[in-house]
């Protein structure tokens, strides 16, 4: 079963806006990552942060962590029309394999 | 990109017929997973190695074998295809230390259709 859900499941923006993506999960967990997934590609990494963060940049992302909601959120700022992909989060737990949500298809229009 | 080759990239195949599916990594990583893709799914994992002939079961293993010969190879069968496992499947690597998670790298995936 799935252990991240994301939202919304479909985002539709301007270049140059931002974008924000939620995650949402249910049990508690080790760390939480991100990854974009472009048509007909594997996924791809973007960030990694543990339960005892509550905050990481990476570029013009940034992630939040707030394990007492159990949610997490990716926001891409100044958004260009190649950031266009699914986007995934993926929780652990000790010992445990990751588990996906079923991702937020993000388009950026030009 | 991460070293990962899957192939093939792409399969028809009948049901009832089995079928492999390879994975091949030049990154020498311990950590070796098969997912599926479905929509409204996201990815699931069906088997996964963490070692040379060490393998074991995800959350969606029924109808699925997996062997690891080699630290580069691990294959996926799928020993009597079913209409229900057309999918994309994934591979992905991951060079873990010890309980806790590290980033996966992923291929780019094999599109199987059972007809």
């Amino acid at each position: 079963s799935q252990q991240g859900e994301e939202d919304p499941q479909a985002l539709s923006i301007q270049e140059g806006e931002n974008a924000t993506m939620n995650c949402s999960y249910k049990t508690s967990i080790n760390n939480l990552q991100w990854y974009r997934q472009n048509s007909g590609r594997g996924l791809v990494h973007l960030i990694l942060i543990r339960s005892n963060e509550r905050e990481k940049h990476s570029g013009r992302l940034r992630v939040t962590l707030d394990t007492s909601k159990k949610s997490s959120s990716l926001l891409i700022t100044a958004s260009r029309a190649a950031d266009t992909a699914s986007y995934f989060c993926a929780t652990d737990a000790l010992f445990n394999d990751m588990r996906f949500g079923a991702g937020t298809r993000l388009t950026v229009k030009p | 990109d991460a070293g990962i080759t899957q192939s093939p990239r792409h399969k028809v195949t009948e049901t009832g017929t089995p079928v492999t599916l390879r994975c091949h990594q030049t990154e020498n990583h311990r950590y070796m997973y098969w997912y599926r893709q479905d929509p409204g799914h996201g990815l699931r994992l069906i088997h996964y190695s963490y070692g040379v002939k060490d393998t074991d079961k995800g959350e969606v293993s029924d109808g699925y074998s997996v062997s690891r010969s080699k630290t580069e190879d691990f294959l996926l069968t799928l020993e009597s295809a079913t209409s229900s496992q057309t999918s994309v499947y994934f591979c992905a690597i991951s060079d873990r230390q010890g309980a806790y998670n590290s980033p996966l790298h992923f291929g780019n995936g094999t599109r199987l259709t059972v007809t």
